[in-house]
């Protein structure tokens, strides 16, 4: 067990909805990033959040956003679903943004967009 | 070109085989390096960091190449439970912390 925490496990939207997934960092850890592993390949970064701002960003369009709490936790919201949206989303927490902090992550939320 | 270049495998080995698997990174400016390993439906979690003296854990040992930008990790009698997705992983400098994956290299080890 990790300590970091994602809701729901599994997700089920149709195309041009939206969705909130959600992250609770392991305790202690004030950083928060999103990934996106599609089926057969290894996770892609979404976005990461440090101390409540967003502190980096990968090749993803605006309508995937996200938001970090006080107490760490965070968000990630993705509009207008498209088919290609279906993935396993992680979020992993650590302390810091310094490259050798170890990442851990939580179970992931699978999404399915119909 | 993928930043991070693995082999997909599978790999399908018997028990007590040694493995090894290799990695290819693209970004010179690379800085960390790991290897994660991610059992089906489930998250990555880390096996072991990788640095350029090499280092083992057990029946694992990792080696990076820096001047050819290449990592490797190498498993020694294989057991059932080894099987899983291993995870090439780098980092680069930048704001954030970002984990580049490459694909992911399937070993399946057989009784």
């Amino acid at each position: 067990e990790t300590g970091v925490t994602q809701s729901p496990t599994h997700l089920i939207k149709t195309r041009g909805q939206q969705v909130t997934l959600r992250c609770s960092s392991q305790s202690g850890h004030n950083t928060v990033s999103w990934y996106q592993q599609a089926l057969g390949q290894g996770p892609q970064f979404i976005f990461q959040y440090y101390r409540e701002e967003e502190n980096g960003r990968g090749n993803f369009p605006p309508r995937f956003s996200g938001l970090q709490f006080p107490n760490y936790s965070s968000e990630l919201n993705v509009n207008a679903l498209e088919l290609d949206d279906s993935a396993l989303y992680l979020c992993a927490s650590s302390t810091g943004t310094a490259l050798n902090t170890e990442a851990f992550f939580g179970q992931g939320t699978r999404l399915t967009v119909v | 070109r993928k930043e991070v270049e693995q082999d997909p495998g599978p790999f399908n080995v018997p028990e007590g085989a040694t493995v090894a698997f290799n990695c290819t990174y693209s970004n010179s400016a690379s800085q960390s390096f790991f290897w994660y390993r991610q059992d089906c439906r489930k998250e990555p979690k880390l096996l072991m960091s990788v640095y350029s003296s090499g280092n083992e854990d057990g029946r694992f040992t990792a080696q990076l190449n820096r001047a050819s930008q290449y990592i490797s990790l190498l498993i020694r009698d294989s057991k059932l439970s080894d099987s899983a997705t291993y995870l090439c992983v780098v980092t680069t400098p930048g704001s954030a912390r970002q984990l580049t994956f490459g694909s992911g290299t399937q070993l399946t080890v057989l009784p």
